[in-house]
């Protein structure tokens, strides 16, 4: 089974409108972390958001909210006020364990792209 | 801060040689991880470095794969033998764990894009 999966592969959102990006994880594990990142075509990887498992609100970074539903094990990130720089893939990813104990080895999904339209 | 630095940024290789990669984390850092990025799909972990010891290896790293991290500084990555299936971006991140921080951050360099011929 996959343990991070997005199953928009691309989408197109408007300049300045809000858009939301899926992402489910499968995890046994009662401790973990989530990330998003975002690589745009020069290649690095750029944190944008982390969501701890004990984290009761939902993290925010700017223009960045993630979407925490534990229950439903989904970690949805929404990107509001879209700029043209946002286009990019963005990519969805797990750490299961404590960072401390496990080192961060991340589990990624299969990303999703998006393109910002003026 | 200069970032994570990765050469060269792009390599062509006949399948059967050897590839030599570097990567020179964020100097302060020291965790360094490896990730293999084919086309189309998320990262994939290789490996990881706490200072100079080699923590974790994947099973996707085979024996012809090699990594060090000497100093405890700049980490190389050595694939021998190439083959076409090794054809990826291979991406180098640092980070650092002191400071009571509640999350280790990655930092990533840009990669280093491998094809074999």
């Amino acid at each position: 089974a996959q343990k991070i999966t997005q199953t928009q592969p691309g989408m197109f959102v408007q300049e300045k409108e809000a858009v939301t990006l899926d992402c489910t994880y499968d995890t046994s594990d009662q401790s973990y972390g989530l990330f998003w990142y975002k690589q745009p075509s020069s290649g690095e990887m750029i944190f944008l958001i982390y969501q701890g498992s004990y984290d009761e609100q939902n993290a925010t970074e700017g223009r960045y909210s993630l979407n925490f539903q534990k229950a439903r094990k989904s970690a949805n990130l929404v990107i509001s006020a879209s700029q043209l720089g946002d286009s990019a893939m963005y990519f969805c990813a797990m750490r299961e364990g404590q960072w401390y104990a496990a080192g961060n080895k991340l589990t990624f999904g299969g990303g999703t792209r998006v393109l910002v339209k003026p | 801060d200069t970032g994570v630095s990765q050469n060269p940024r792009h390599k062509i290789t006949k399948r059967g040689q050897n590839v030599t990669f570097r990567c020179d984390p964020i100097s302060e850092h020291n965790r360094l991880y490896w990730y293999r990025q084919t086309l189309g799909q998320g990262p994939e972990f290789l490996t990881y470095f706490q200072n100079e010891a080699q923590l974790e290896k994947s099973r996707l790293l085979s024996d012809r794969f090699s990594a060090e991290r000497p100093k405890g500084s700049f980490s190389t990555l050595e694939i021998q033998r190439t083959e076409q299936g090794d054809s990826a971006m291979y991406l180098c991140a640092s980070s650092w764990t002191g400071g009571g921080s509640t999350n280790e951050k990655l930092f990533f360099g840009s990669g280093t894009q491998l094809s074999v011929l």
